[in-house]
């Protein structure tokens, strides 16, 4: 069974662009989330998706968007990228429930912002 | 709203040796407890669960928590370290009666370096 696969691994971007980053989730996982990760901060929530809705949502600016689509894939788009921006963005995915099992995550899309 | 502390940023153990890495939360409900593992530049490692029943949980490569309710606590253990269990480890809770605002929502310590010494 094909595990959480997310694209690309590594992107360097200028500061000002905009990028989007792929997450195809394990095959039958409705949910999936998607956290940003740096030394400073740590691990923090993004926002999560299922069925093609946002459900939840962290404290991170507008610039910081997503969707998924029918097939469950979801994309994370940040626009006007900063420095700060500079993350592993880690993607989940899950079967979607309030009593769900555990998040199963990718190996991640390292960003740079420079 | 719901945290998890874990309070040593290292812990260091020799090989074959039992190790500990310290985990407590908060929250307003009751919760789902878990425990993941960090490699160099790869994602998180799910090790183990704690939902609900006994307060000893078994998980991968020989890795068992304890579910302590009246101390919040949710420590990670093993009675013998190996080398190759050195990576960042982390702990992390969602809040069941949170409804859909725990939707997809887990709040992660910051996590405990361990590295085992051969």
């Amino acid at each position: 069974k094909a595990g959480v696969t997310q694209t690309p691994r590594y992107l360097i971007k200028t500061r000002g662009q905009q990028v989007t980053l792929s997450c195809s989730p394990i095959s039958g996982h409705r949910s999936v989330s998607w956290y940003q990760q740096t030394p400073g901060q740590g691990l923090q929530f993004l926002f999560e998706y299922f069925s093609e809705t946002q459900r939840n949502k962290g404290n991170f600016p507008g610039r910081f968007s997503g969707r998924q689509f029918s097939n469950s894939r979801s994309e994370m788009n940040v626009s006007t990228l900063e420095l700060g921006d500079s993350a592993l963005y880690l993607c989940a995915s899950s079967l979607g429930g309030l009593k769900n099992t555990e998040a199963f995550f990718g190996q991640g899309t390292r960003l740079t912002v420079v | 709203a719901q945290s998890v502390a874990q309070p040593e940023d290292q812990v260091n153990v020799a090989e074959g040796n039992p190790l500990t890495v310290k985990c407590t939360y908060s929250v307003s409900g009751n919760p789902y407890l878990f425990w993941y593992v960090q490699y160099p530049n790869r994602g998180l490692q799910f090790l183990l669960k704690y939902i609900t029943g006994d307060n000893l949980v078994k998980g991968s490569y020989g890795f068992e928590a304890e579910f302590n309710k009246s101390q919040t606590s949710f420590h990670l253990k093993k009675p013998s370290a190996l080398v190759s269990d050195s990576a960042l480890y982390f702990c992390a809770v969602r809040d069941i009666r949170a409804g859909g605002t725990s939707y997809g929502k887990l709040t992660f310590g910051q996590g405990t370096i361990l590295t085992v010494h051969p």
